[in-house]
């Protein structure tokens, strides 16, 4: 049975830098696509990054770009997220997914707040 | 950018009541169109793929339906446990955008 499991986020000052973690199991992490999606509260669904099988291809949203970084290490079936410089609207909870099979984890809630 | 029109963002329903909910694409994007249902404090679960495939599990009164850029999904006799939120999903073009979601009421 496919698995993501999250771990990391927190409470974060306003500047601060925060990694977010996502184990995979029970499918072929190594040859999917993966993708990091926020919720604010109360709101929709919001694509924040996503990274190749191999990690060539990589995109973020306008609104990170720059501040975060999305990484994989398929030998360890991991999936992470770099969030630096973070910011008030950055509140969220996030979660990580694979593409196609579309597979989600728990989900992890980041606030950035003094 | 591909964008996903949902609509209505909220709707209020009674059991046993046919419920429908529309999405539409800026662009074509064929049949690749999930549904998700999420609960409070719950992450998304996918209810459909490929715009009317029903997962493995999910109950027969879900219909998804539509090709192109128009889509909709139906509950034909709501359940008290159908009370989510709904999400449509492009994945014809990354990056896979959603819909703004529907929240079902009773």
């Amino acid at each position: 049975q496919a698995q993501l499991v999250q771990s990391g986020g927190g409470l974060v000052k306003p500047g601060g830098s925060l990694r977010l973690s996502c184990a995979a199991s029970g499918f072929t992490f190594s040859d999917s696509y993966m993708t990091w999606i926020r919720q604010t509260p109360g709101k929709g669904l919001e694509w924040v990054s996503y990274l190749s099988s191999s990690g060539t291809v990589v995109n973020y949203a306008d609104s990170v770009r720059g501040r975060f970084a999305i990484s994989r290490d398929n030998a360890k079936r991991s999936l992470y997220l770099q969030m630096n410089s973070l910011r008030a609207e950055d509140t969220a909870v996030y979660y990580c997914a694979s593409l196609e099979p579309f597979h989600w984890g728990q989900g992890t809630l980041v606030t950035v707040s003094s | 950018d591909i964008q996903m029109t949902q609509s209505p963002s909220s709707l209020s329903a009674s059991v046993g009541d046919r419920v429908t909910i529309t999405c539409q694409a800026t662009e074509d994007i064929s049949n690749y169109l999930n549904w998700y249902q999420q609960k409070p404090g719950k992450a998304p679960n996918l209810l459909i793929h490929d715009a009317s495939t029903l997962e493995t599990g999910v109950p027969s009164r879900f219909r998804g339906s539509g090709s192109g850029t128009d889509f909709t999904f139906t509950i034909s006799s709501l359940q008290p446990e159908d009370i989510a939120t709904y999400y449509c999903q492009q994945y014809d073009d990354l990056p896979y955008t959603f819909g703004q979601g529907t929240k079902l009421e009773i």
